[in-house]
């Protein structure tokens, strides 16, 4: 089990481009987390799957954002015309819910992204 | 709505000193708390948890008690290492399966 990974690690982009990130869970994880932390702040909650249904997004997830988990597997993350103030550490994390014990999330090392 | 509130930073402290870091919560319902670690350049890491009112969560030296009380959950070490530096979120989940609510979280430094 080599943990939940994030790739790339750094993007920098130029204001109005298009970027995409990856996040491979923990193999056998069925819940997918996307989480995005600014600079001084903790984590905040951007959208989530079972499998390949994504059951919430928060209102942070502007139309600007998609995510997808098409096979219940990886998923990807789209930022669709980068504005400077979508520059942050993008985060994924995976659990595994399993009866009604607290499915504990496992965090990937985060996407830094850089927004010009 | 679900909150978490947590001590300002930085902390600094010298080896082997006593560490606490307040966390208070709200929360409808019974929420699990969490405390993850992040280290310089690295992703979050699961310090510890617990799940319900009294549960005591411990790991590394680390202990934190679920407090209905006092909607708390202080992070304490008995005695810090230089190793210990990075910043602490303490988080909580609403329910079983809900997206994490974290703190804005402390960043300790400990000085040999």
């Amino acid at each position: 089990d080599t943990g939940v990974s994030q790739d790339p690690r750094h993007k920098i982009t130029k204001r109005g481009q298009n970027v995409t990130f990856r996040c491979d869970p923990i193999s056998e994880h069925n819940r997918l987390y996307w989480y995005r932390q600014t600079l001084g702040q903790g984590p905040e909650f951007l959208t989530y799957f079972q499998n390949e249904a994504q059951l919430e997004k928060s209102r942070l997830l502007s139309d600007r954002f998609s995510a997808e988990r098409p096979k219940g597997s990886f998923s990807t993350l789209e930022i669709q015309r980068t504005e400077q103030g979508d520059s942050a550490m993008y985060l994924c994390a995976s659990s595994l819910s399993a009866g009604v014990s607290t499915d504990t999330q496992y965090f990937g090392p985060g996407t830094r992204l850089t927004v010009l | 709505g679900n909150s978490v509130t947590q001590m300002e930073g930085p902390v600094t402290l010298s080896e082997e000193a006593f560490l606490t870091i307040n966390c208070t919560y709200t929360a409808t319902g019974y929420p699990s708390l969490f405390w993850y670690v992040q280290y310089p350049g690295e992703g979050l890491q699961l310090l510890l948890k617990a799940t319900k009112a009294d549960d005591k969560g411990s790991n590394k030296g680390f202990e934190a008690t679920y407090r209905k009380e006092t909607t708390s959950f202080h992070l304490e070490k008995g005695s810090v290492q230089v190793s210990d530096s990075a910043v602490y979120f303490c988080a909580l989940q609403p329910g079983y399966g809900q997206n994490f609510v974290f703190g804005p979280g402390t960043r300790l430094s400990v000085l040999p």
